[in-house]
């Protein structure tokens, strides 16, 4: 079993829609928890961190769920432009590289 | 700041040349990896280090060589290139504490003919 798991999709929506996706991770000494968007023929770039609470970023929620192993990222009102492959990102305590999922792609359409 | 900058951008190469790509980061961070991505394999890493003097070998290091003389560089060598080796390479780095994500750069895109 991977480490870090995600959906591969592609997820396609239509503009406005609301979605979500899930990243389970196995690593019981998993500690912090990312969120990166990769566009193509790019670098990954860190969206945002996922903390214990659950947080948000405009129209980004993301959440762990450390009972069930899993992250989780919804985007409501999906933009053209949100359009993007998004990585999963676990660090774990006494390892000093991160894990990375294989990315979930998501393509907005109009 | 820059960031994490990555040079070239774009290279060919011949198989057997060897060459070197650049990275260089001005955030002062201790922990620099490399990582090649390739279509359906996800990022792997290649090598890494926690400070300068110390590396350490990834996922697929047969190939390539590292070295940190500076926290500031961690240039990637390939020794003897394949076309195995045609791939997207990214550069990253981060703070130390488990609380924080990596900084990429740009990428090298590489193809070996």
């Amino acid at each position: 079993r991977k480490e870090v798991e995600q959906d591969p999709g592609p997820f396609n929506v239509p503009e406005g829609a609301t979605v979500a996706f899930n990243c389970t991770y196995s690593n019981s000494a998993s500690q912090s928890f990312f969120w990166y968007r990769q566009d193509c023929r790019k670098e990954p770039k860190l969206l945002m961190s996922v903390y214990s609470s659950g947080n948000e970023d405009g129209r980004f929620t993301a959440q762990l769920n450390r009972a069930s192993q899993y992250i989780s990222l919804l985007i409501r009102d999906s933009k053209l432009s949100d359009s993007a492959t998004y990585l999963c990102v676990v660090n774990s305590r006494g390892s000093y590289i991160p894990t990375f999922g294989r990315g979930t792609s998501l393509i907005v359409h109009p | 700041n820059a960031g994490v900058t990555q040079t070239p951008k774009f290279q060919v190469l011949k198989t057997g040349q060897s060459m070197t790509l650049q990275c260089a980061q001005d955030m002062n961070h201790e922990y620099m990896s490399w990582y090649r991505q390739d279509p359906g394999m996800g990022l792997r890493l290649i090598h890494y280090s926690v400070g300068a003097g110390i590396t350490d070998q990834g996922e697929v290091p047969n190939g390539y060589n590292v070295s940190r003389s500076t926290t500031e560089d961690f240039p990637l060598r390939l020794l003897s290139a394949a076309p195995s080796q045609t791939s997207v390479y990214f550069c990253a780095s981060r703070n130390t504490g488990v609380d924080y994500g990596y900084t990429f750069g740009s990428g090298t895109r590489l193809t070996v003919v």
